[in-house]
């Protein structure tokens, strides 16, 4: 089936470390988001990428790093410079040309301890 | 920038009654999508209804339709006969339709949580 699968489900991190989330999609998509949802504040883009070997910086990219090497890909670094990384992420595609919308993965519950 | 306002932060409604939910948007594009999504308590987003700027026509989808009033900016959900499934938090969310960097991105509103009743 096709979809987009987002790993692990929840993810606990030492404060002061790396973490990447990973996310892959098998809908021969071209662009993918990341997105941070916190109680309260609906879902905000975190970064894009719209081909293979380009993204832009979303709305708080701020502590956050991501690679586009592969098309099915784009995983996403919460670095140690991310101030309040626990949150919950969701990685999402879309057809970059047409007007369909974005299809969304399941999500990765991240908390720092 | 485009900004989505969700002003009810909570609703509930018993099994069977019909609900609305409301959006408000600010842009300054002409041409753009509005979606509503589902957020059941499992956390996948599901796409509930989408809505053109440029069709004056209301977006229905089953038990699902909008009320767009594109000059008020404002872009409001209603369910019918709602089930108990409907429990879920909705999301608002605006989509620019073409050009540029912006294209695909989608802004959210702060959500609404529904609890539907037996």
């Amino acid at each position: 089936d096709g979809g987009i699968t987002q790993s692990p489900k929840y993810l606990f991190r030492k404060e002061g470390q790396n973490v990447t989330l990973s996310c892959e999609q098998n809908l021969n998509h071209d662009a993918m988001y990341w997105y941070r949802q916190d109680p309260g504040q609906g879902l905000r883009l975190i970064y894009y990428s719209q081909i293979v070997n380009d993204f832009q910086k979303g709305d708080i990219a701020e502590g956050y790093s991501v690679s586009r090497e592969k098309k099915e890909s784009f995983p996403l670094t919460v670095t140690s410079a991310q101030k309040n990384p626990t949150a919950f992420y969701l990685c999402a595609s879309s057809i970059r040309q047409g007007h369909t919308e974005a299809f969304f993965g399941q999500g990765t519950r991240l908390t720092v301890v | 920038a485009q900004t989505v306002t969700q002003s009810q932060p909570e609703m509930s409604v018993q099994e069977a009654e019909t609900v609305t939910l409301s959006c408000t948007y600010d842009t300054s594009e002409n041409n753009y999508y509005l979606f509503w999504y589902k957020q059941p308590p499992s956390r996948q987003m599901i796409l509930v209804i989408r809505q053109e700027a440029y069709k004056q026509q209301n977006a229905t989808e089953n038990r699902f339709s909008v009320n767009f009033q594109k000059a008020a900016k404002s872009f409001s959900l209603k369910i019918s006969d709602s089930q108990l499934g409907d429990t879920a938090m909705y999301f608002c969310a605006f989509m620019k339709k073409s050009g540029g960097t912006s294209y695909g991105k989608l802004t959210f509103g702060q959500g609404t949580i529904l609890t539907v009743h037996p």
